[in-house]
């Protein structure tokens, strides 16, 4: 069974600053990981994905997350954070060959101006 | 591109009524459709996997009583929320996979509000 930890439900930062969104799992096994965005009020926009090769993935609005085997992160970067980025991030996982994702509790990140 | 379509995208129902959702897979084959519930402030439980030629397998907490879900082909998926009350409130999602060794697909979701 799969795993998705999201240690921090709030961040804060300015806009212009850097951000780290912090996503640990825990499977055995070969996953699929992945990130979505959801602001307020609307549905799941999808980020970026991980399922193999170069461990930096890049992802839309400047976003990348870099996953790790060693640490079982798969962490969410920005160098410089807009207003609008203020949102909900979630963090997933699904074992390849399964069918089901399982959600990180999601969080909250606010850009203040 | 393989794009998911859920519709309604919003609605409401009087509590102790049912509603009906759709999910529309476009440009891929739907072997399994997943539906989802964001609760208020929660984060995305999953209340039923459906796959082709395999019974639909509902999670703890979610019944076919309460939640009967149809996928009759690939491309399609309906769920209803019957004798919705207001702790079924939230955000519906569908996401849907074509084989097992692929990625899934969401749509942007229902949202039900129960008055």
């Amino acid at each position: 069974t799969q795993t998705v930890s999201q240690s921090d439900a709030h961040v804060t930062v300015f806009e212009g600053d850097s951000v780290e969104l912090r996503c640990n799992y825990s499977y055995g096994g070969s996953i699929y990981l992945s990130w979505y965005i959801q602001h307020h009020g609307r549905g799941l926009q999808f980020l970026l994905k991980y399922y193999s090769g170069n461990p930096v993935v890049q992802g839309v609005n400047g976003f990348k997350a870099e996953f790790s085997k060693s640490d079982s992160s798969f962490h969410l970067r920005k160098a410089s954070v807009h207003w609008s980025d203020s949102a909900v991030y979630f963090c997933a996982v699904s074992a390849t060959g399964g069918y089901k994702v399982v959600f990180g509790s999601g969080t909250r990140l606010l850009v203040s101006p | 591109g393989a794009l998911v379509y859920q519709y309604p995208r919003r609605t409401i129902c009087k509590s102790g009524t049912s509603m009906r959702m759709e999910c529309q897979a476009v440009g891929f084959q739907a072997t399994s459709v997943a539906w989802y519930r964001q609760s208020p402030q929660k984060t995305f439980e999953l209340i039923a996997l459906s796959t082709v030629n395999s019974a639909i397998k509902y999670e703890q907490n979610f019944t076919q009583e309460k939640f009967p879900i149809s996928h009759p082909n690939l491309s399609f998926s309906s769920m209803t929320v019957l004798n919705a009350y207001l702790e079924d409130r939230g955000l519906y999602l569908c996401g849907a996979k074509q084989g097992a060794n692929t990625e899934v697909f969401f749509g942007k979701g229902t949202r039900l509000t129960v008055v």
